[in-house]
């Protein structure tokens, strides 16, 4: 079945260093979405990706699709506390019914 | 509403207990989405409803889930004979439309402890 991975699985930076997490997808993806997880929180969404190649900044976030529409990158400038949080990528099954989820990046910001 | 709402929010079951959680989707959202999941996992897909139809019931792990939106809106999952690998987060999700394209807006979740 499609498999979504992410790496880094831990990721611990002082703050104001820059993060990235990235996602790859066994399959093709007709969009991708990421969220993100406050501790003992529930997801919430940040974006959607849709376009071979496509680039999309909030702020300090930067997010990228692969031009084979397979990988995808959260890129977050000069990190603060608040970004602390676990940041999931998700696809549609190869029948767009349902959503797969990456295992996460937990990010932790010293400060 | 102003949310995704789940209860109850935690639920302690002892081992062969039936449980039923409920999920009330943002009013008028067509989707809803049922996910497990586990300490320090992402979400794991159980089950798919659009409207009162259950399109995708693929991710359910064993028949001992059953999942239903009899109206079209709240929605319950149950679990029969619950076991010690039950014990999870279970979080809903809907959305304003149908297909793949829409934000999924979580609810809090309700955390299942089976003992």
């Amino acid at each position: 079945g499609q498999q979504v991975m992410q790496i880094p699985q831990y990721q611990h930076v002082q703050e104001g260093e820059d993060f990235t997490t990235y996602c790859n997808s066994s399959t093709t993806l007709s969009n991708i979405q990421w969220y993100k997880q406050r501790p003992g929180g529930h997801p919430v969404f940040l974006i959607q990706l849709v376009k071979s190649g496509e680039v999309k900044k909030q702020k300090r976030l930067t997010f990228q699709f692969g031009e084979a529409k397979k990988n995808s990158s959260l890129h977050i400038t000069a990190t603060q506390t608040t970004d602390v949080g676990t940041y999931f990528c998700a696809g549609p099954d190869n029948y767009g019914q349902n959503f797969v989820f990456g295992p996460g990046t937990r990010l932790s910001v010293l400060p | 509403g102003a949310g995704v709402s789940q209860s109850p929010r935690y639920k302690v079951a002892k081992r062969g207990q039936d449980v039923a959680l409920r999920c009330d989707p943002i009013s008028g959202h067509v989707s809803l989405f049922w996910y497990q999941q586990a300490l320090g996992q992402g979400p794991e897909f159980l089950t798919y409803f659009q409207n009162e139809a259950q399109l995708d019931k693929s991710g359910l792990p064993s028949d001992r889930f059953f999942a239903e939106r009899p109206e079209g809106s709240v929605s319950t999952l149950k679990i029969q004979r619950t076991q010690q690998e039950d014990s999870a987060v279970y979080l809903c999700a809907s959305t304003i439309g149908g297909g793949s394209y829409n934000e999924q807006f979580f609810g809090p979740g309700t955390r299942l402890t089976v003992l």
